[in-house]
């Protein structure tokens, strides 16, 4: 157990579905993280928050919507994805930015 | 990029025996740092070098830096099966504090 839960750990949506991953933390730390991964290719930052403002958005297209409503919770919201976007979504954590990362067990999604 | 690559993409050995795997980076860093994955889980950290340390352990890993090389060894002794799983480095560069990760190496110990 790292501290960092998310749910779902498993969904399925159509391309005109919307759906919320979420992720929350019991760690106390400051910065929130979510990555993309797919397969056979790096890990991909996606979008940083600290101290609850985004300090990056790593080119994502606007299909996805990130939300960091306190310290302990953060959100992707998703609509109108591809199938391309068919991959694992893991959320993490730090002390601060550039510290060591915490994980959660990621959301396995698959699009339809 | 930053990007570090590891090498082998694969490594498939025995218990008992020693894996070593490498990684490549291109740029100046302040740190390197070495996760590893369980098949559809998330990461988990494993260690942290700084850019002017030369080698760390903990446990049974050994993790050396290499700055004029950029590159860096993680060595795994006495493995176990429990020890298969992907390994990924990440290097921390730059004003940004971004974490930048590599392909990984999967590492398979048969019993």
């Amino acid at each position: 157990e790292t501290g960092v839960t998310q749910t779902p750990r498993h969904l399925v949506m159509g391309m005109t579905n919307k759906k919320s991953l979420k992720c929350e933390q019991h760690l106390g730390h400051n910065a929130m993280y979510w990555y993309k991964q797919s397969a056979k290719k790096p890990l991909e930052l996606m979008f940083v928050y600290n101290f609850k403002e985004q300090t990056e958005n790593n080119s994502v297209p606007s299909r996805f919507s990130p939300e960091c409503p306190n310290s302990s919770h953060l959100f992707l919201h998703l609509h109108t994805l591809q199938p391309e976007d068919s991959a694992l979504y893991l959320c993490a954590t730090s002390p601060r930015e550039g510290e060591k990362l915490f994980f959660g067990s990621g959301t396995q999604l698959s699009v339809l | 990029s930053q990007q570090g690559e590891e090498d082998p993409q694969a490594l498939s050995i025995q218990e008992g025996e020693n894996a070593t795997m490498n990684c490549s980076y291109k740029t100046s860093i302040n740190n390197l740092q070495w996760y590893r994955q369980n098949s559809g889980r998330g990461l988990v950290h494993l260690i942290l070098i700084r850019s002017n340390e030369r080698e760390k352990h903990s446990g049974r890993l050994r993790v050396t830096l290499d700055t004029s090389k950029k590159s860096s060894s993680l060595l795994i002794t006495a493995s176990r099966a429990a020890d298969t799983a992907s390994y990924f480095c990440a290097t921390e560069g730059g004003s940004n504090y971004k974490l930048t990760f590599g392909k990984g190496t999967l590492l398979t110990v048969n019993p």
